[in-house]
């Protein structure tokens, strides 16, 4: 049973405040790391998709980074604002299968 | 585009009944996947499918049966609820992987909320 990992569960920062969340996964038969936006009461939406040992991709303020060989990302968002609030989910597919394996997330709340 | 609806948006069934969930997207995705979410427990995959007329199980597909007749659709069958079935489900679908831009990205639909007496 593959196993994907996030860290921490929930975390609370001021407005302003830079952070960052892991997402482990097998390091064995990668494929891709998908990050997901999940706010409450709404479908999850994708922000990266990530394929490559070293990629790094960003969009805005918020940027990740994937390391195959020992099976993690980071996702960081700088300077938070209120609404970066949400759960972060990571998903990790091997090679040679559809499946997709969600972590189950990190709750981060951004305070004012 | 519409993208990924889901009908219905919530449902209450007694145990043992059958029933439905609908899942449709005007992409021409290929892939369409069916989770659940259950607090503390994240999205877990139970079918998903990679073109019409193809199946295969995810994570937890044990009272629940797919079929793919066409690009567009993929209902969830719940054969005899029970209430551990109570969850919010979940329907998705994207491009097979390799296609650009945004290569096997999973567009999500709204989530039915189905609660299981």
């Amino acid at each position: 049973i593959l196993n994907v990992e996030q860290s921490p569960q929930s975390l609370h920062v001021q407005e302003g405040d830079s952070t960052n969340f892991t997402c482990s996964f097998p390091s064995s038969n990668f494929y891709a790391l998908h990050w997901y936006r999940w706010e409450t009461a709404k479908s999850p939406e994708a922000l990266f998709v990530m394929t490559l040992n070293g990629d790094e991709k960003k969009k805005g303020r918020i940027s990740a980074t994937l390391n195959t060989k020992e099976g993690y990302s980071y996702l960081y968002i700088k300077g938070s604002q209120p609404e970066d609030s949400a759960t972060y989910l990571c998903a990790f597919r091997a090679s040679g299968t559809y499946k997709y394996i969600f972590g189950t997330g990190t709750r981060l709340k951004v305070l004012a | 585009n519409a993208g990924v609806t889901q009908t219905p948006k919530f449902q209450v069934l007694k145990t043992g009944q059958s029933m439905t969930l609908q899942c449709a997207q005007d992409m021409n995705h290929e892939y369409m996947s069916w989770y659940r979410q259950d607090p503390g427990m994240g999205l877990r995959l139970i079918h998903y499918s990679v073109g019409a007329g193809i199946t295969d199980q995810g994570e937890v597909p044990n009272g629940y049966n797919v079929s793919r007749s066409t690009t567009e659709d993929f209902p969830l069958r719940l054969l005899s609820a029970a209430p551990s079935q109570t969850s919010v489900y979940f329907c998705a679908s994207s491009g097979l992987a390799g296609v650009p831009p945004n290569g096997d990205t999973q567009y999500f639909g709204p989530g039915t909320r189905l609660t299981v007496l």
